[in-house]
C-alpha cells in the first residue's frame, strides 16, 4: 500500500497564479483532510471531508477550495495565490481515531 | 472545545539521557490523545495513541506516554535518547467516535547531543 500520496512535492508560483494540489489514499478511509504547516504554528486545518460527497471548512479556509473527487482523492485548489500561502501542505486520511499523513507539498508564492 | 499545549518548542538532551516531552490538553469530553513524529522534510508519523484503554501507552521506537486525567497531561517519554530520535514531535487531541476533528499542538523540536 502506498498510503497517502501527494503531488507535486515542490511548487513555486507567482502571485495571482492558480494551482491544484492532488492527494490520494489507498486505505479505503472515509475522511480526508488538508492542513498547512507554518513554523511555530503546528498544523492548521484548511478543509476536511468527513465522507465522500461532503466537504467542510476548517480553521483557515480563506483563499482555498477543495474537491472530493471520489473516496480516494481529495484536491486543494488555490485560485489566486498570495505570498501568505507560502507553506507546507499536508494531506491526511483517517480511520476512526487515527490520521495518516502524506509527505507534503512545499509551496512558495513569490 | 479542545486544545493542546506543548511546553517547550525546543528540547535538548544528551544521547542516552531520558527524553521527556510535555503535553497538556483541554477537552470537554474524555479525549483521544496522540503523539506524532516528523522527521525533516517528511510527513507526520503516528508514534502512539490513547483511546481510553490502558493509561500507559507504548509506541514505536521505545516511546511511551501516560494519560493522567487529574493533571490533564499526556507526556511523552523515552528512557534513553538515540541520535535518530532527533525530530519534531506533535501532541494532538480529538474526541472519540467516527469522524472527529484533530487539534494539534505547535510542536517540540528534539535535539540529541552526542
Amino acid at each position: 500500500n502506498a498510503g497517502v500520496t501527494q503531488t507535486p512535492k515542490f511548487q513555486v508560483l507567482k502571485t495571482g497564479q492558480s494551482m491544484t494540489l492532488q492527494c490520494a489514499q489507498d486505505m479505503n478511509h472515509n475522511s480526508m483532510y488538508w492542513y498547512r504547516q507554518d513554523p511555530g504554528m503546528g498544523l492548521r486545518l484548511i478543509y476536511y471531508s468527513a465522507s465522500e460527497g461532503t466537504t467542510d471548512k476548517g480553521e483557515v479556509p480563506n483563499g482555498y477550495n477543495v474537491s472530493r473527487l471520489n473516496k480516494r482523492e481529495f484536491s486543494l485548489r488555490l485560485e489566486s495565490a498570495a505570498p501568505s500561502q507560502t507553506s507546507v501542505y499536508f494531506c491526511a486520511s483517517s480511520d476512526p481515531g487515527t490520521q495518516y499523513f502524506g509527505p507534503g507539498t512545499r509551496l512558495t508564492v513569490l | 472545545a479542545q486544545s493542546v499545549t506543548q511546553l517547550g518548542s525546543h528540547v535538548s538532551v544528551s544521547e542516552g539521557a531520558l527524553v521527556l516531552l510535555r503535553c497538556n490538553y483541554s477537552s470537554s469530553v474524555p479525549p483521544y490523545l496522540f503523539w506524532y513524529v516528523q522527521y525533516p522534510n517528511q510527513g507526520l508519523q503516528l508514534l502512539l495513541k490513547y483511546t481510553s484503554a490502558a493509561t500507559l501507552v507504548k509506541g514505536i521506537n521505545g516511546f511511551e506516554a501516560e494519560f493522567k486525567k487529574s493533571e490533564t497531561s499526556f507526556h511523552l517519554t523515552k528512557p534513553s535518547a538515540h541520535m535518530s530520535d532527533a525530530a519534531e514531535y506533535f501532541c494532538a487531541v480529538s474526541r472519540p467516535g467516527g469522524y472527529q476533528k484533530v487539534t494539534f499542538g505547535t510542536g517540540t523540536k528534539l535535539q540529541v547531543i552526542p
